[in-house]
C-alpha cells in the first residue's frame, strides 16, 4: 500500500540555521508533492508544491527538493526564526482531477532563540 | 478572495449521539471539497471528497457519512457516534482541476464522550 513516512521525532534547531525536514514515500508514483504548515489547533496552509518533473523549487526563506529516484522530498527552511516553529506536512497527489492528496503524519519543528 | 468557515469550532458530544459539522466556502464556484480528520499527533485521513454537488466518494469505511447540498457547502453527518469518531475534523477546498493547493477551514474539535 502507499506509505508516506516523515520523520516522527521533533526536529530541535538553533535560530539563524537551515532546518532540513524528510518526506519519504513507497508503492507509489506522484505527479506532485505539496508541503504545508499546520500551527496548534489550526488547519494546514499551504507552503509550496513541486511537480514530479521539478528538481527544487524555491519561495522566500523555503526550499523544497523532489527526487522521484530516491522517493524523497526534503524541505529546507533558511535563517530559521522562532516563528518557524510548527508541525511541517508533505503531501502525495496523483494525476486525477479530484485534487486527492495524501499526507505524512509531520515532522514538529522547534526553532530556539 | 476565498473564505471557508467550519462550525462549530469544538463539540462535545455523548456515544449515540447525531452529528452534523458544516463547511462553507465563499468566493469560488464549482470547488473539489474534503473532510478529514487528524487523531492526537497523527496526520490527516481523507474522509471524503467531492467534485460536484451530490457527488461524494468515501475513502474509509466508517461511521460517517458527507453530503454536498449546494455547490458551496460540504456537511459531515453521523446517525450514531462513537468514541474513536473523536478527533479534529478538517474541511477544505481546491480548485477544480488538479495541481491546485488545498485551503483548509479552522477546523472542528470533536470529543465524544
Amino acid at each position: 500500500s502507499q506509505k508516506i513516512e516523515q520523520n516522527s521525532e521533533a526536529l530541535n534547531i538553533q535560530e539563524g540555521k537551515t532546518a532540513t525536514l524528510t518526506c519519504n514515500y513507497t508503492n507509489y508514483s506522484p505527479a506532485y508533492l505539496q508541503w504545508y504548515r499546520q500551527d496548534p489547533g489550526r488547519g494546514p496552509v499551504f507552503l509550496l508544491l513541486i511537480r514530479e518533473n521539478e528538481k527544487e523549487k524555491r519561495k522566500e526563506r523555503l526550499k523544497v527538493t523532489f527526487d522521484t529516484t530516491l522517493k524523497q522530498s526534503l524541505f529546507h527552511i533558511t535563517a530559521s526564526q522562532p516563528a518557524d516553529s510548527a508541525t511541517y506536512l508533505c503531501a502525495l497527489a496523483g494525476s486525477s482531477n479530484t485534487g486527492k492528496l495524501i499526507f505524512g503524519q509531520g515532522t514538529t519543528l522547534q526553532v530556539k532563540p | 478572495s476565498q473564505t471557508i468557515h467550519q462550525w462549530p469550532a469544538t463539540l462535545v458530544q455523548p456515544v449515540g449521539s447525531p452529528l452534523s459539522l458544516e463547511c462553507t466556502v465563499e468566493g469560488t464556484s464549482n470547488p473539489n471539497l474534503y473532510w478529514y480528520r487528524q487523531a492526537a499527533g497523527r496526520g490527516l485521513q481523507l474522509l471524503f471528497y467531492s467534485v460536484g454537488i451530490g457527488q461524494i466518494s468515501s475513502e474509509v469505511p466508517q461511521n460517517l457519512s458527507a453530503s454536498r447540498p449546494q455547490d458551496r457547502q460540504f456537511i459531515l453527518s453521523s446517525k450514531k457516534l462513537l468514541l474513536s469518531d473523536s478527533g479534529f475534523y478538517l474541511c477544505a477546498w481546491s480548485a477544480h482541476y488538479s495541481l491546485n493547493e488545498q485551503y483548509f477551514g479552522p477546523g472542528t474539535r470533536l470529543t465524544v464522550t
